[in-house]
């Protein structure tokens, strides 16, 4: 059974504050990505890495960094907190996929719900 | 830029009955699709996907159809039940190889005891 666990179901943290999202497949999948959803923007890339240490920017990456040390683990990053940072923040993962390239389905950990104050 | 839409924000159905929920897509060489389902306070869950040399896939109680004629998907639930409840919203994956999904905006599913 596939399993993307996130660190955290809720959070609360103040402006300014450095905040640590924690993301962990057990599916041995190179992709992982970091997206936040809010209401009536639907998912929104954040960041994703298709290989340990490999990053790339998605749609809205302004004001968070990640870190990919482990291929399990997938870290996202806020340096300063702000209040337009409060949301729902999901992380996912996928194999490479098939031949060519091609990707594969996303799997979805819970989410974590950030609030900044 | 490509986008996934789907056609109507919220469904509302009777319990029992089959529910419909569509989707638009707009780049014609996407080759795979999925359907995930969100319920409140909870991260997307897989339902059912599809690729694109296909035109009807079926699962448990849930059927995928695609209409590559007019990019067009659906998702068919058959025999709704309140635990459908959520917010179902498709993914396509565009002819880029990185591995990133466009998805939609979402439906919200509704089901009246």
């Amino acid at each position: 059974d596939v399993k993307v666990t996130q660190s955290s179901r809720y959070l609360v943290k103040r402006t300014g504050e450095k905040v640590f999202l924690e993301c962990v497949q057990d599916m041995d999948h190179e992709n992982m990505f970091w997206y936040r959803q809010d209401p009536g923007l639907g998912l929104r890339l954040i960041y994703f890495s298709y290989d340990v240490k490999m990053k790339e920017k998605g749609d809205i990456p302004e004001g968070y960094s990640v870190s990919r040390e482990k291929k399990e683990r997938f870290s996202l990053i806020l340096e300063s907190a702000s209040t337009n940072q409060t949301s729902m923040y999901l992380c996912a993962s996928s194999s490479r996929g098939g031949s060519g390239g091609s990707t594969d389905t996303q799997y979805f950990g819970p989410g974590t719900r950030l609030t900044v104050l | 830029g490509e986008s996934v839409g789907l056609h109507l924000p919220t469904l509302s159905v009777q319990e029992g009955d089959n529910s419909i929920i569509n989707c638009a897509y707009s780049n014609s060489a996407s080759d795979y699709f999925i359907w995930y389902k969100q319920e409140s306070g909870k991260g997307p869950q897989f339902i059912i996907d599809i690729r694109s040399n296909m035109d009807k896939r079926q699962g448990q109680r849930v059927t995928v159809l695609l209409n590559k004629t007019v990019k067009h998907l659906s998702l068919q639930i058959a025999a709704t039940q309140p635990g459908d409840s959520a917010v179902y919203f498709c993914a396509e994956n565009p002819p880029s190889n990185t591995g990133k999904l466009i998805f939609g905006q979402g439906t919200t599913l509704q089901v009246k005891p």
